[in-house]
């Protein structure tokens, strides 16, 4: 069974950081992972798509890598602002499966 | 392009009752998933639709049914609901036998009293 941890469960930081968010997931044959933000009390936005033959993909300020060996992806956002103030989800899709295995979310807070 | 449509955005019930939630896919997509998602927590997946079948289904009891449709809309029924029910309940649309990407609607606010 796929577990997924994601660490920090909370961050506060001032604006213009550079940060990194962390997924782990237990079963390494994934097929693929997705990030989402999510505001309070919304619906789940996608952010990133990787596959499992990618390494990374960038969207603007946002980057995520993914190391299926070591059972990890990391989401780094640049210069990061007030508005990036939310919960950030991963969702490890294993091969084999129609269904995502979900974190439970790391809850960003980036201040003035 | 219209995304992922929910509806209604909230209700409010009471124990024992019935409840029908909606979810139209964003265009072009074929396949609808739903999932629960409690205050500070992952979503948990309930099933998936796929060509008006029920594809695969999580681990919750037989209050919770759905439905597709032939325009791959669709509905998740509770029965008998309990105070446990209380949740967001959120739609995720993807295209294709082999599901890639999924995009959120912005979900059913539940609460049972």
């Amino acid at each position: 069974k796929q577990e997924v941890t994601q660490i920090p469960a909370a961050l506060s930081v001032p604006e213009g950081e550079n940060l990194v968010l962390n997924c782990s997931f237990t079963d390494s044959a994934i097929y693929n992972l997705q990030w989402f933000r999510q505001d309070p009390g919304k619906g789940l936005t996608s952010l990133l798509l990787i596959q499992s033959s990618q390494r990374e993909q960038t969207s603007g300020r946002l980057n995520a890598s993914l190391d299926k060996s070591s059972g990890r992806s990391t989401l780094y956002i640049a210069a990061s602002q007030p508005g990036d103030s939310a919960t950030y989800l991963c969702a490890v899709r294993r091969g084999g499966s129609y269904i995502p295995t979900f974190g439970r979310g790391t809850s960003l807070i980036v201040h003035p | 392009d219209a995304g992922v449509t929910q509806s209604p955005t909230h209700l409010i019930k009471t124990r024992g009752q019935q409840v029908t939630l909606r979810c139209s896919p964003k265009s072009g997509h074929d396949t609808v998933s739903w999932y629960q998602q409690a205050l500070g927590q992952g979503p948990q997946f309930i099933f998936q639709y796929y060509e008006e079948e029920e594809r695969q289904r999580g681990n919750f009891p037989d209050r919770f049914s759905g439905h597709q449709f032939p325009n791959y809309s669709s509905e998740l029924n509770v029965n008998a609901l309990l105070l446990g029910d209380s949740a967001l309940y959120l739609c995720a649309s993807s295209f294709g036998r082999d599901t890639g990407e999924l995009f959120f609607g912005e979900g059913s606010r539940l609460t049972v009293l």
